[in-house]
């Protein structure tokens, strides 16, 4: 098992729609998660980051967090052109270090 | 959040060959990391450099190829050794923030012919 899975995509969806990206980890002691979204030929740039269950909102983003079930989400609400990208999920895993684990990314393709 | 920058921000090199890549942070900060991200893939972490102690290597990768050095509390280098085509990538380095987050700087795209 992957320690932090994301569906690769791409993920289609209609302008002005709600796109919902999801992301797995493995270690269950994990406590600090983040959403990043890169363009094609950029660098990450961070939009979200979460570190207790439930919901934290900042604008259109919405991050959903369930430790129980080991599960974060990035919702965005009305998807625009603009926010075609690859979005990335990273886990501070638990070992006591810094570093931050990456899923692979899920494409988010949005139609005008 | 810090400003990060990178040189180069591009290169095409020689098989066999050697460029070194530096990061320079508009703040002091005691981590930095170096990643690479192959074409369509996701970021692999190459090492953690600490000022004042040597740098920590993640699995499959090794000092003799990707020597870093960490003079001080705002400036990293990352020298990729004796090159071959499958070292073609995007170069990252990151700083940690506050909240064990990550920002990165704009990356040096490497092509090796």
């Amino acid at each position: 098992q992957k320690e932090v899975e994301q569906n690769s995509g791409p993920l289609s969806v209609p302008e002005g729609a709600i796109a919902s990206l999801n992301c797995t980890y493995s270690d269950r002691g994990s406590q600090s998660f983040f959403w990043y979204r890169q363009y094609s030929g950029k660098s990450p740039e961070l939009i979200m980051s979460i570190y207790s269950n439930g919901d934290k909102e900042d604008g259109r983003f919405t991050a959903q967090l369930n430790k129980a079930s080991q599960y974060v989400s990035l919702l965005i609400r009305d998807s625009q052109p603009s926010d075609s990208a690859t979005y990335l999920c990273a886990v501070k895993m638990n070992t006591g270090f810094q570093k931050l684990v990456f899923g692979t990314g899920t494409r988010l393709l949005v139609s005008p | 959040s810090a400003v990060i920058s990178q040189k180069p921000s591009r290169d095409i090199c020689q098989r066999g060959t050697s460029l070194t890549i530096q990061c320079q942070v508009d703040s002091q900060v005691t981590m930095m990391f170096w990643y690479r991200q192959q074409p369509g893939q996701s970021l692999t972490l190459i090492a953690t450099a600490n000022q004042g102690s040597e740098a920590t290597y993640e699995s499959g990768f090794v000092i003799d190829k990707f020597p870093i050095s960490r003079p001080n509390l705002t400036f990293s280098t990352l020298t990729v050794s004796n090159m071959s085509p499958e070292d073609s990538s995007i170069y990252l380095c990151s700083v940690v923030g506050d909240a064990y987050e990550q920002y990165f700087g704009p990356g040096t795209r490497l092509t090796v012919t």
